[in-house]
């Protein structure tokens, strides 16, 4: 069972345009939502996050909207750079531990 | 402050063998969880250490066992492989009872291949 849904499983943006990355989950006991990047050979780094009280945080670029009663999230990164050019992966925090979705490729053509 | 430090860095062992891998906690943690990263999966849990006993389990047979240390350093060991436990196993330290959320800061990972 499934409990985080991440999608699109892949994203070609070109450098400039908005990244729009999706994730859908199910287990209400989730109580806070974090994004993760991850490049060839590395291990996740924390990007941002949100806790389901609020509906927006906005980091730089890179800004979460929290839907508490859709049980959705998404990511969305503004002015893509070739830098951007990664694995993301949304992820659920619930009694200490992460659910992860199955990640979305992003590339940012230039 | 040093970060998350995970060794070996590869390690290739044959099936049926036993593996034992490592993790340095962040300067301060003291909590430590392990995951799972198949080829082209996202992480899955399979367990986390606070204080040096287990403190949640995910979907994983008994034959993933792992230890925390006083320092807060861990070890996962892995017995009897199988092909397919080849993957990246990930450790990821966070300071729990400190109030807030416990984020979680990864290692850079070990890529176990199974032969």
């Amino acid at each position: 069972q499934q409990q985080v849904k991440q999608s699109p499983q892949s994203l070609i943006v070109q450098k400039g345009g908005i990244s729009i990355i999706n994730c859908a989950y199910e287990n209400t006991a989730f109580d806070y939502f974090p994004w993760y990047q991850q490049f060839p050979g590395k291990g996740p780094a924390l990007l941002i996050a949100i806790r389901p009280d609020v509906s927006e945080k906005k980091e730089g670029r890179f800004t979460i909207s929290f839907n508490k009663s859709a049980k959705q999230f998404s990511l969305h990164i503004m002015d893509s750079q070739p830098g951007d050019s990664a694995t993301y992966f949304c992820a659920a925090l619930g009694y200490s531990t992460l659910t992860f979705g199955k990640g979305t490729m992003l590339l940012v053509s230039p | 402050e040093t970060g998350v430090t995970q060794s070996p860095t590869h390690l290739i062992k044959t099936r049926g063998q036993q593996v034992t891998l490592r993790c340095s906690s962040q300067s301060g943690h003291n909590t430590v969880s392990w995951y799972q990263q198949a080829l082209g999966q996202g992480p899955q849990f399979i367990f986390q250490y606070y204080r040096e006993e287990e403190n949640g389990r995910g979907n994983f047979p008994p034959r993933f066992s792992g230890l925390q240390f006083p320092n807060y350093s861990s070890e996962l060991n892995v017995n009897a492989l199988e092909l397919d436990d080849s993957a990246l196993y990930l450790c990821a330290s966070s300071l729990a009872g400190a109030g807030g959320y416990n984020e979680q800061f990864f290692g850079p990972g070990t890529r176990l291949t199974v032969l």
